[in-house]
């Protein structure tokens, strides 16, 4: 079966401080991944969406960066943190074809002090 | 395109009653529909998803949908609330062919379950 991990589950940083996140999931091949953003008490922001090594698409202009160094790997980066930043982060993948429902990880939830 | 209207911020209902959560949804195409479930500090699970099969369509911990072309909707049920249902609860919209933009998440809809 399929599984989706994501680490660190939750994470404290300073402002200006440098962030990575990692994704990687597990049972299958080729899957497209996604990176969420959760604010308090709101629904899912898409941020960056990916269909295979190297290719990302970006939602929304922002302080964040993604990379898939692999195909079942999926990093989110900040090279210097905002206040604004902080967040619920959430990865997922889906099976490549119609109307497939995405799988989620357990998110990371991030904070900046 | 495409939206996802949940129209309850919040509901409230005592265990072993049901429960009933409301989605409308406006599609150009005919869309897939799902409904996840998150728990506090959790990832999304997906408790359900139809795909122009049957239009009632049955997911896990007893819950179901039905979905219904005429009113727009695909309204979630469960016939007894138990504690552990308590949660934040999406609907889903996915149009039938892949993009970018292939999920549109409607605002989310909070169960309380009282004892």
């Amino acid at each position: 079966s399929q599984t989706i991990h994501q680490w660190p589950a939750t994470l404290v940083q300073p402002v200006g401080s440098p962030l990575s996140l990692e994704c990687t999931v597990e049972g299958t091949s080729n899957p497209n991944l996604y990176w969420y953003r959760q604010a308090a008490g709101r629904g899912l922001q898409l941020l960056f969406y990916s269909v295979g090594i190297g290719q990302i698409s970006s939602e929304v202009p922002q302080n964040l960066s993604a990379s898939r160094p692999q195909d079942r790997q999926f990093i989110l980066s900040s090279k210097k943190l905002l206040l604004s930043d902080s967040g619920f982060y959430l990865c997922a993948w889906s099976v490549r074809g119609q109307g497939q429902p995405q799988h989620f990880g357990d998110g990371t939830r991030l904070s900046i002090l | 395109a495409q939206s996802v209207t949940q129209l309850d911020s919040h509901v409230s209902v005592s265990e072993g009653t049901p429960v009933l959560l409301r989605c409308n949804y406006s599609s150009s195409y005919s869309p897939s529909l799902f409904w996840y479930v998150q728990h506090p500090n959790k990832g999304l699970q997906l408790l359900l998803k139809y795909t122009s099969a049957a239009t009632l369509v049955k997911g896990i911990n007893g819950f179901e949908a039905e979905f219904k072309k005429s009113e727009t909707s695909f309204h979630l049920t469960k016939p007894s609330a138990h504690m552990s249902d308590a949660a934040e609860y999406f609907c889903v919209v996915s149009p039938p062919y892949t993009g970018r933009r292939a999920l549109t998440f409607g605002s989310g809809t909070r169960l309380q379950v009282q004892p």
